[in-house]
């Protein structure tokens, strides 16, 4: 079984653009979440699409965004770029059942120069 | 009311030795815990998991203890080994479609040969 699948790996940006990141899911789960995790700190919870519906975002500005497609994969965007926006940007899946394990993908790692 | 609380930050245990990570919630609500192991540059993995009607769970060398009344939790690691090094989240989640997970800050585990 495939696992969660994020691309890129790495993406470099300077202050003020448009960063688009992207996330497939495990084969058969239509829950995706968003982390952000900044170097040496836990994970904080950006958004949670299920069905290809936002179901619940974190205490993030609006300029972080995304989108849940028909097949499941995801995108993040984050607008006007910030240096504190510098940070591995992780995408887990689960299946829509309640307290399904989330599993993880590796992540992109952003940075901003 | 949200947060997970862990502890240590950091833990330097010899080879042979157990390691032990403590987590403490407030909210009565969760449900679910899960712990996950993070290697560098990788996402984190689901490691062990466990529901409040238990009051422990074992797989392998990882042990999850909890206890209801106290609102903790704690993994133990017997017989660590330099593999094991890497930083470990705890986390607990809600039984409802809101699937919130709320990680703790992080454990980094460093167990010397």
């Amino acid at each position: 079984e495939a696992g969660v699948t994020q691309s890129p790996t790495h993406l470099i940006k300077t202050r003020g653009q448009q960063a688009t990141l992207r996330c497939s899911p495990i084969s058969g789960h239509t829950s995706v979440y968003w982390y952000q995790q900044a170097l040496g700190l836990g994970l904080q919870f950006l958004l949670w699409y299920d069905e290809g519906e936002e179901r619940n975002r974190g205490n993030f500005p609006p300029r972080f965004s995304g989108r849940q497609f028909p097949n499941y994969s995801s995108e993040l965007n984050v607008n006007a770029l910030e240096l504190e926006d510098s940070a591995l940007y992780l995408c887990a899946s689960s299946s829509s059942y309640s307290n399904q394990p989330q599993h993880f993908g590796d992540g992109t790692r952003l940075s901003i120069l | 009311q949200q947060q997970v609380k862990q502890s240590p930050q950091s833990l330097i245990v010899q080879k042979g030795g157990i390691s032990i990570i403590n987590c403490a919630y407030e909210n009565t609500a969760f449900d679910y815990f899960p712990w996950y192991q993070q290697f560098p540059g990788k996402g984190p993995a689901l490691l062990i998991a466990i529901r409040p009607d238990v009051s422990e769970k074992k797989e392998g060398r990882f042990t999850i203890s909890f206890n209801k009344s106290a609102k903790q939790f704690s993994l133990h690691i017997m017989d660590s080994q330099p593999g094991d090094s890497a930083t470990y989240f705890c986390a607990a989640s809600i039984r409802d479609y809101g699937q919130n997970f709320v990680f703790g800050p992080g454990t980094r585990l460093s167990v010397l040969p």
